[in-house]
């Protein structure tokens, strides 16, 4: 059974570094065609895909944050963390992490709700 | 980037009508489309990848079609679990959007 959770602050403060955890179980990022993404959802908006990093390390971004993501792997850890540097209110939002079967997310955590306020 | 377009934005039916969403991508995405199920406060739920694949567990109400550029999303009979948001995911390049969703609410 493969299970995904996210862990990190749920209040930052603007310009701060966000960093988010997803640890889960069930499955190996070391296993050719697995991947683990992140994807956010602003209150009452829509989805928005961030990034994502595959068994062979492969990492790719979001376009519009790029400069802003950096997505790592621990396979010994079976976590995938996410950084987003110099936050601003407009990145409030659920953070989800998902677990991704080359390129759609089969099984999502629950997400976590990430406030930036000073 | 390949933007993902969706229409209706929100969508009135009663339990039993057959509902239809359409997903637009702004360049051929072939058949990497993927459709996911969302209630509030929950996260997404995959439906439907490849374009019509039914992922396992979900009602065969649920169908999928489309290619290139066009995609639809169909309920045959809506049911009471069924009012929820609905968003399209094209995957076809590195780069990897969403559509904006579609609330689907009761008449």
């Amino acid at each position: 059974q493969i299970t995904l959770k996210e862990s990190g602050p749920t209040l930052v403060k603007p310009t701060q570094t966000l960093t988010l955890t997803c640890s889960f179980s069930g499955f190996s990022l070391s296993t050719s065609g697995v991947g683990v993404g992140w994807i956010r959802q602003p209150p009452g908006k829509a989805l928005e895909w961030l990034a994502r990093i595959y068994w062979d390390d492969d990492k790719r971004y979001s376009p519009s944050l790029k400069s802003r993501l950096t997505i790592i792997k621990d396979t010994s850890k079976n976590q995938v963390v996410l950084t987003m540097t110099n936050m601003d209110p407009v990145d409030t939002a659920t953070y989800y992490c998902a677990h991704n079967r080359r390129g759609f997310f089969d099984l999502w955590g629950q997400g976590t709700l990430v406030t930036v306020s000073s | 980037d390949i933007q993902m377009t969706q229409s209706p934005s929100t969508l009135s039916a009663s339990v039993g009508d057959r509902v239809t969403i359409t997903c637009r991508a702004s360049q051929s995405v072939g058949f990497w489309l993927a459709w996911y199920q969302q209630k509030p406060g929950k996260a997404p739920n995959l439906l439907i990848y490849k374009a019509s694949t039914l992922e396992g567990g979900v009602p065969s109400r649920f169908s999928g079609s489309g290619s290139g550029t066009e995609f639809t999303l169909t309920i045959s009979s809506l049911q009471p679990d069924d009012f929820a948001t609905y968003y399209c995911q094209q995957y076809n390049s590195y780069v990897w959007t969403f559509g904006q969703g579609t609330k689907v609410e009761i008449k």
